[in-house]
C-alpha cells in the first residue's frame, strides 16, 4: 500500500480564499483523522471519522472549517474563508478499528495564508 | 479528558549519550501507548508501542515500558546517533473512542 496520501504538499493562498485539502487513507482502514500542527499548539485533533461518519468535530476551531468523507477512500478539509492564523501543517491519518493499532500519517500539507 | 504530558525540549545530547524523554498520561481505563518520531518535513512515523501494563515496546534501540502504577511511558535509548535528531511524540489511544491524543513533542538534537 502507498500509505496515506495527502495533496497538495504545499499550498499558498491569499486571505479570504477557499482552501481544500485532500486525503486518501490506507485501503481497509476504518478511522480517518485530521490534525493541525503549529509551533504554538503542537498537534491538535480537528475531527475524526469512523466508517465515513464524523464522530467528533469538537476540535474544529471555527465554522470556517469543514470536513467531509464522501466515501471510504477520500476525505477533504475545507477552510472558507482562510485567514493568516490558519497557516500550519495539516495531517491526515488513518487506522483500523482494532485495539492497540497505530495511526498511519500522511506527509502533511503545509498551508500558508498570506 | 484524556491527556499526554511530555518533557519540554529541546534536548541536546552528544553522540553516544544516553537518552530519556519523559511521558506521563491521564486516561480513563487502560489506553494503548505509542511513541512517534517526526523528521523534518515529514509526517509522523510509529517508533514503538505498548498495549497493556508492563509491556515493553522496542525498535531501533529505543525502548519504553508501560507503567500503569506511575501512568508513564518514558522513552530511552542507550546510545544516540546524529541520525536520531528529530521530534518525538508520546501518544495514547483511548480504548473507548479509538482516537489518538498526542503530547506536545520533544525536539532532540544530537551533536557529533
Amino acid at each position: 500500500d502507498a500509505g496515506v496520501i495527502q495533496s497538495p504538499r504545499h499550498e499558498v493562498t491569499e486571505m479570504g480564499q477557499e482552501v481544500t485539502l485532500r486525503c486518501k487513507p490506507i485501503s481497509g482502514h476504518d478511522y480517518l483523522f485530521w490534525y493541525r500542527q503549529t509551533m504554538m499548539r503542537g498537534l491538535e485533533l480537528l475531527i475524526y471519522f469512523n466508517n465515513n461518519v464524523p464522530i467528533d468535530d469538537s476540535g474544529m476551531p471555527e465554522d470556517r472549517f469543514s470536513a467531509k468523507m464522501p466515501n471510504a477512500s477520500f476525505s477533504t478539509l475545507k477552510i472558507q474563508p482562510s485567514e493568516p492564523r490558519d497557516s500550519a501543517v495539516y495531517f491526515c491519518a488513518s487506522s483500523l478499528f482494532r485495539e492497540g493499532t497505530e495511526a498511519f500519517f500522511g506527509q502533511g500539507t503545509r498551508l500558508t495564508v498570506v | 479528558g484524556d491527556s499526554v504530558t511530555q518533557m519540554e525540549g529541546p534536548v541536546t545530547l552528544s553522540e553516544e549519550a544516553f537518552l530519556t524523554i519523559n511521558c506521563t498520561y491521564t486516561a480513563t481505563g487502560y489506553p494503548s501507548l505509542f511513541w512517534y518520531v517526526q523528521y523534518p518535513g515529514e509526517g509522523l512515523q510509529l517508533l514503538l508501542k505498548a498495549t497493556k501494563a508492563d509491556d515493553k515496546g522496542s525498535n531501533k534501540g529505543f525502548e519504553a515500558t508501560y507503567r500503569k502504577e506511575t501512568t508513564s511511558f518514558h522513552l530511552e535509548k542507550g546510545s544516540v546517533q546524529v541520525s536520531d535528531s528529530a521530534v518525538y511524540f508520546c501518544a495514547l489511544s483511548d480504548r473507548g473512542t479509538y482516537k489518538y491524543i498526542f503530547g506536545t513533542g520533544t525536539r532532540l538534537k544530537v551533536l557529533a
